[in-house]
């Protein structure tokens, strides 16, 4: 069976440092990958998707860039992280041909102070 | 432009009770619309999922209903307990490869004892 993998759970990082979360997809291959981010009480805003290794969208212009250096592994960095960038975010992944139904990872909840 | 409009934004019900939450959709290629349930914490997970060939689904207490022509679509929840208190997310894509969904904001849920 597919499992997501994302982490980590929580982290509280200081304004201006670097920021890398890792996302691990395992039991399919060429899988769709996306980066939510989710802010308080609030929906769910769409910031990266990638259909394949290297391929990057961006939905929202922003602070953040995201790597898919791996066929299963997406990645989301920031270089200096801002007050602004604290919320919950979340990986998931969906199949490459067929039903479009995305399946979450557990989320990381990133608080920078 | 928000294509997906998800009301209520919270719902307060007894046990036993029904909650409904509905959504409204614009683009008319959509045509895949899944619900899902987040703890607090927690990923969403996909809940229960419909297509425009069927203007019901259920699957145990959850019930999607569908309205092609209204371009809405709602979740009712029968015999609500306690532990479906959650936040529920409506969604649409077209239910193509790579196509990405589309949330609705939210609807948080409390299920009172």
């Amino acid at each position: 069976s597919q499992t997501i993998h994302q982490w980590p759970a929580t982290l509280v990082q200081p304004v201006g440092s670097p920021l890398s979360l890792e996302c691990t997809v395992e039991g399919t291959s060429n899988p769709n990958l996306y980066w939510y981010r989710q802010a308080a009480g609030r929906g769910l805003q769409l910031l990266f998707y990638s259909v394949g290794i290297g391929q990057i969208s961006s939905e929202v212009p922003q602070n953040l860039s995201a790597s898919r250096p791996q066929d299963r592994q997406f990645i989301l960095s920031s270089k200096k992280l801002l007050l602004s960038d604290s919320g919950f975010y979340l990986c998931a992944w969906s199949v490459l041909s067929g039903a479009a139904e995305a399946f979450f990872g557990q989320g990381t909840r990133l608080t920078v102070v | 432009q928000q294509q997906v409009k998800q009301s209520p934004q919270s719902l307060i019900v007894q046990k036993g009770g029904i909650p409904i939450i509905n959504c409204a959709y614009e683009n008319t290629a959509f045509d895949y619309f899944p619900w899902y349930q987040q703890f607090p914490g927690k990923g969403p997970a996909l809940l229960i999922a419909i297509r425009p060939d069927v203007s019901e689904k259920k699957e145990g207490r959850f019930t999607i209903s569908f309205n092609k022509s209204a371009k809405q679509f709602s979740l009712h929840i029968m015999d609500s307990q306690p532990g479906d208190s959650a936040t529920y997310f409506c969604a649409a894509s077209k239910g193509t490869s790579g196509s990405r969904l589309t949330f609705g904001e939210g609807t948080q849920l409390t299920v009172n004892p």
